[in-house]
C-alpha cells in the first residue's frame, strides 16, 4: 500500500517569506497527486493537481505554486508569504489503480506572521 | 463549484449511543468516500462505495450508497471516545463519462463522544 510523506509538519514563516512543501509518496506508481488547503478545522480545499511529472493544474487563483519533479515528488511553493496563507496543507495520492480513492498525508501546519 | 451538503454539521454524544450522519449532491457521484480526520492530522479513509446500493461495513461503521448515487449514509454503532474527529464525506463528480478523480468534500461532521 501507499505512504505520504509530508515535511516540515509544522511551519512558522514571517510575511513575504518563501515557502517550500515538500511530499513524497512511496508503494505506488504514477499517481495522481495533489494539494489540498484545510482552515479552521474544515473544509477541504483543492489547490493543485497533477497527473504527471510536470503537469500541473491550478484550482484557485493564488499566492502558491506546485511543481512536479518527479513522479512520486510534489512540492507546494511560494515566493512572498501572505498571512492568508496560513492554515493546515494537505498531500493526497490517488494510486495508479485505485479507482477514485483518495489517500492523505500527515499534514502541515503553516502559521504566517 | 460542486458542493456536498453534510448534516449535521456537529454532533455531540453519550459513548454508547448511535451516530448518523448523511451527504447529499445534485449531481451522479460514481464513488462515494467517507474519512475521519483526528485534530492535526490528515484525514483516513474509512469506507468507499462504488455501486448505487452498495452497504459496507467497517468494524462498527456502515456506510451506504444511495440508490439515486446522490446520496450517502455514514452510521457508526455503540460509539467510543475513540470516535472523537472530525467525519467528511467525498465523491467524485460524474461529468460526461469520466471524473477527473478531483473529490468534492462535504463540510464535515464535528462528532463529540462524552464518556
Amino acid at each position: 500500500s501507499q505512504t505520504i510523506h509530508q515535511w516540515p509538519a509544522t511551519l512558522v514563516q514571517p510575511v513575504g517569506s518563501p515557502l517550500s512543501l515538500e511530499c513524497t509518496v512511496e508503494g505506488t506508481s504514477n499517481p495522481n497527486l495533489y494539494w489540498y488547503r484545510q482552515a479552521a478545522g474544515r473544509g477541504l480545499q483543492l489547490l493543485f493537481y497533477s497527473v504527471g511529472i510536470g503537469q500541473i493544474s491550478s484550482e484557485v487563483p493564488q499566492n502558491l505554486s506546485a511543481s512536479r519533479p518527479q513522479d512520486r515528488q510534489f512540492i507546494l511553493s511560494s515566493k512572498k508569504l501572505l498571512l492568508s496563507d496560513s492554515g493546515f496543507y494537505l498531500c493526497a495520492c490517488q494510486p495508479g489503480l485505485s479507482g477514485n480513492t483518495i489517500y492523505f498525508g500527515e499534514g502541515s501546519w503553516l502559521t504566517v506572521v | 463549484g460542486q458542493q456536498l451538503n453534510q448534516s449535521p454539521q456537529s454532533m455531540f454524544i453519550q459513548e454508547g449511543e448511535d451516530v448518523s450522519m448523511n451527504c447529499t449532491s445534485s449531481s451522479i457521484f460514481n464513488t462515494w468516500l467517507w474519512y475521519k480526520q483526528d485534530p492535526g492530522e490528515g484525514p483516513v479513509l474509512l469506507i468507499a462505495l462504488y455501486k448505487a446500493g452498495e452497504l459496507t461495513s467497517n468494524g462498527r461503521l456502515t456506510a451506504q450508497f444511495g440508490i439515486t448515487r446522490k446520496d450517502s449514509f455514514l452510521n457508526i454503532s455503540a460509539s467510543i471516545p475513540s470516535d472523537v474527529g472530525i467525519y467528511f464525506c467525498a465523491g467524485p463528480p460524474f461529468a460526461g463519462g469520466t471524473s477527473y478523480g478531483k473529490l468534492t468534500f462535504g463540510q464535515g461532521t464535528i462528532l463529540t463522544v462524552h464518556p
